[in-house]
């Protein structure tokens, strides 16, 4: 199985303040990578596909970028509706395999 | 607009079994890959298996921890994904969510579009 690991676990920060969580996976995936965000008693929904496709109707603010192994998702101008947790999964080979998670929360 | 509703959570006793349901609207249904992912109370996501769409045949794919106790299946004609659930653990205990697959260059993801999740608790 691929897995994926999720840095930071919990990331505190401003409104206003630009954030960066990384994603590893251990083999190359290459960009068979997509990002969820989720908020306390939703369901996930899905922002970025294929590593740095922006899923329809999600704000430009969300971007991801990277290939092979290693990915970023960046948040710019973090806004209240945008502290939540935020997941990776990679697609490239069953099982499909999330991450652990990384909690954005207000500092 | 899609919509996918779950149902057919609740309480089972270690060793029971459940069957959830996915009623599905919005989309041909009948085009796209169905998933199924859970999480377990103030846990991360995990994946749970998938239903391909009849160009593939329906075949399926599991997560190792329910392969051989857990089934996969859709009517077309009901617009529906069902998730049988056999042998149940305390450790199935989560909630369950349905999901629209989406493919795309090659790859098939998950969670294009979400239900609002079932509930399935194991417990003696």
């Amino acid at each position: 199985d691929i897995e994926m690991t999720q840095s930071p676990s919990l990331l505190s920060a401003s409104v206003g303040d630009s954030v960066t969580i990384t994603c590893r996976a251990s083999r190359d995936i290459s960009n068979g990578l997509v990002w969820f965000q989720q908020k306390p008693g939703k369901a996930p929904r899905s922002l970025i596909y294929a590593a740095f496709s922006l899923q329809s109707g999600v704000p430009s603010k969300f971007s991801g970028s990277g290939s092979g192994r290693d990915f970023t998702l960046t948040i710019s101008s973090l806004q209240p509706e945008d502290f939540a947790t935020y997941y990776c999964q990679q697609y490239k080979s069953y099982p499909l395999t999330f991450g652990q998670g990384t909690k954005v929360e207000i500092k | 607009e899609v919509q996918l509703v779950e149902s057919g959570g609740g309480l089972v006793q270690p060793g029971g079994s459940l069957r959830l349901s996915c009623a599905a609207s919005g989309f041909t249904f009948s085009d796209h890959y169905m998933d199924w992912l859970r999480q377990a109370p103030g846990k991360g996501l995990e994946w749970v298996g998938r239903s391909r769409n009849k160009a593939y045949t329906y075949t399926t794919e599991y997560a190792a921890s329910v392969k051989d106790r857990f089934t996969i299946s859709r009517d077309d004609s009901k617009n529906s994904v069902y998730l049988q659930m056999n042998s149940l653990k305390i450790e199935d205990t989560a909630i369950y969510y349905c999901a629209r697959g989406q493919c795309i260059g090659g790859g098939c993801y998950s969670g294009a579009s979400w239900g609002q999740g079932t509930l399935v608790t194991v417990s003696s």
